[in-house]
């Protein structure tokens, strides 16, 4: 079972802002990061280090964190939105691996 | 740009060793900066890590699947590679290598995946 948890699926109409969370422990400790995956493709990192942006990523969207609890917020959803989105950090035992949430499913109405 | 691509039999039979190597481009795994990792995701599941290998070698797993992977790079050939033994069906899945952070920011330590290969997709069938 992961360390992160997320909701299976979330909506959003076009144009509105949506707010995707990641729970767990080591939230509290160490920083998160948001993935977004189309159907058929590879994951593209879309925010790390809990607010940073990698280049080419529109800044509609954002990240925080709040005790045990990450937020992705896309402000403005647009139809290329829609897609699986996946937190990740480290686990909670201290050790150097990688957890992922259960990802969330976004759809754009 | 940086580039990794996953290559290696897209069929496995059950019980026998799964076999991948990524191929970095645009970059060099020699470097130190970073460290090189290998994540699958079963038919419509989640993400998995497995682990990572850092240049010189040194690598840690996934607890969950330590006994059964093994991971090493070559970079002579800017590469690195996993080794699944014993695989089930339960092991089939798009596996993806991805450039790897141990990061600081804002404060706070973590990890994160930069860069993934397009993935490969596995099958275990006998």
């Amino acid at each position: 079972s992961s360390e992160l948890t997320q909701d299976p699926a979330v909506s959003v109409a076009m144009g509105q802002t949506v707010r995707i969370t990641c729970q767990g422990d080591s939230l509290r400790s160490y920083y998160a990061s948001w993935y977004q995956q189309k159907p058929g493709q590879a994951p593209i990192l879309v925010i790390y280090g809990q607010n940073k942006r990698p280049s080419g990523i529109p800044d509609r969207f954002s990240g925080s964190t709040s005790g045990n609890t990450a937020s992705l917020t896309i402000t403005g959803a647009q139809a290329e939105d829609e897609a699986d989105y996946y937190c990740n950090s480290r686990d909670s035992s201290g050790n150097p691996h990688a957890v992922f949430g259960g990802g969330t499913q976004l759809t754009v109405l | 740009q940086v580039q990794l691509q996953e290559s290696g039999p897209g069929l496995v039979k059950p019980s026998q060793t799964l076999s991948l190597t990524c191929t970095v481009s645009g970059g060099s795994i020699s470097s130190g900066d970073y460290y090189w990792s290998w994540i699958r995701q079963s038919p419509g599941k989640g993400l998995e890590w497995f682990g990572y290998i850092y240049y010189n070698g040194d690598a840690d797993y996934n607890p969950s699947l330590k006994s059964r992977i093994t991971m090493s790079v070559d970079t002579s050939k800017n590469q690195f590679s996993l080794k699944l033994r014993s695989v089930t069906a339960a092991d089939a899945a798009v596996y993806y290598c991805a450039r790897t952070e141990y990061g600081a920011h804002n404060g706070r330590r973590g990890i994160h995946f930069d860069y993934w290969g397009q993935g490969t997709l596995v099958t275990v069938s006998s």
